[in-house]
């Protein structure tokens, strides 16, 4: 059964189109993690909550924010999607924020930029 | 700056061949993580490394934590076509709650 799951798999939009991808959990972790990942290139981290402490990485666009309105559910929005911004978006949770802990990840959504 | 530099980034093999990928960096990290992703899915973890020198075994699978805990590597023996991914090393900066760092990834493919 699918632990963290995300929707949509696969996203369309138009460019500046405001979009908003989610991420659900059942395994009730205290860490959601958002990642952008490119073609042939790392996960980029964008940013995490613990708990209700939001966590942005310094080189986030500001284009891009994030919402957790419980334990369960994050969301990530793009206000003014461009091109640079189509990209495998992928969601994570962990127990805890250190560096040991295992991460849990969705099977992502798909971002396309039309 | 890449913090993990990941090598060969594409790798192409016969079935039943070995092979070993790399993880190096220049700074020490207190535990390293490797993960497996398929195509459209979100990437799965294989193995936690902790201590400098430590070996793991997961069936076909050996990973290696270098003696100072700056690299790591991954080989394969007998790979299968199941094999195939983009398998990325992640690694901890310190024992606190920094998030982990990803490479880019060694995209392995392994041909029947």
């Amino acid at each position: 059964d699918a632990m963290v799951i995300q929707n949509p798999r696969y996203q369309v939009t138009q460019f500046g189109k405001p979009v908003t991808l989610s991420c659900s959990q059942t395994l009730n972790h205290n860490v959601m993690y958002w990642y952008q990942q490119k073609s042939s290139q790392a996960p980029k981290l964008l940013f995490h909550y613990y708990d209700k402490d939001f966590n942005n990485e310094a080189d986030t666009p500001d284009n891009f924010q994030s919402r957790r309105p419980n334990t369960s559910f994050c969301f990530l929005d793009i206000r003014s999607p461009g091109l640079g911004d189509a990209a495998m978006y992928l969601c994570a949770t962990s127990r805890s924020r250190g560096g040991i802990g295992k991460l849990f990840f969705g099977s992502g959504t798909q971002l396309s930029v039309l | 700056t890449q913090l993990l530099e990941q090598s060969p980034q594409f790798l192409s093999i016969q079935e039943g061949e070995n092979l070993t990928v790399y993880c190096n960096s220049s700074s020490v990290f207190s535990s390293l993580q490797w993960y497996r992703q398929e195509p459209g899915e979100g990437p799965v973890l294989l193995v936690t490394v902790v201590t400098g020198g430590e070996v793991k075994k997961l069936k076909r699978l050996t990973f290696q934590f270098g003696d100072a805990r700056k690299d790591s590597s991954l080989h394969i023996t007998a790979a299968q076509p199941g094999d195939t991914g983009l398998y990325l090393c992640a690694g901890a900066r310190t024992s606190g709650n920094t998030p982990l760092v990803f490479g880019k990834g060694t995209r392995l493919s392994v041909i029947a």
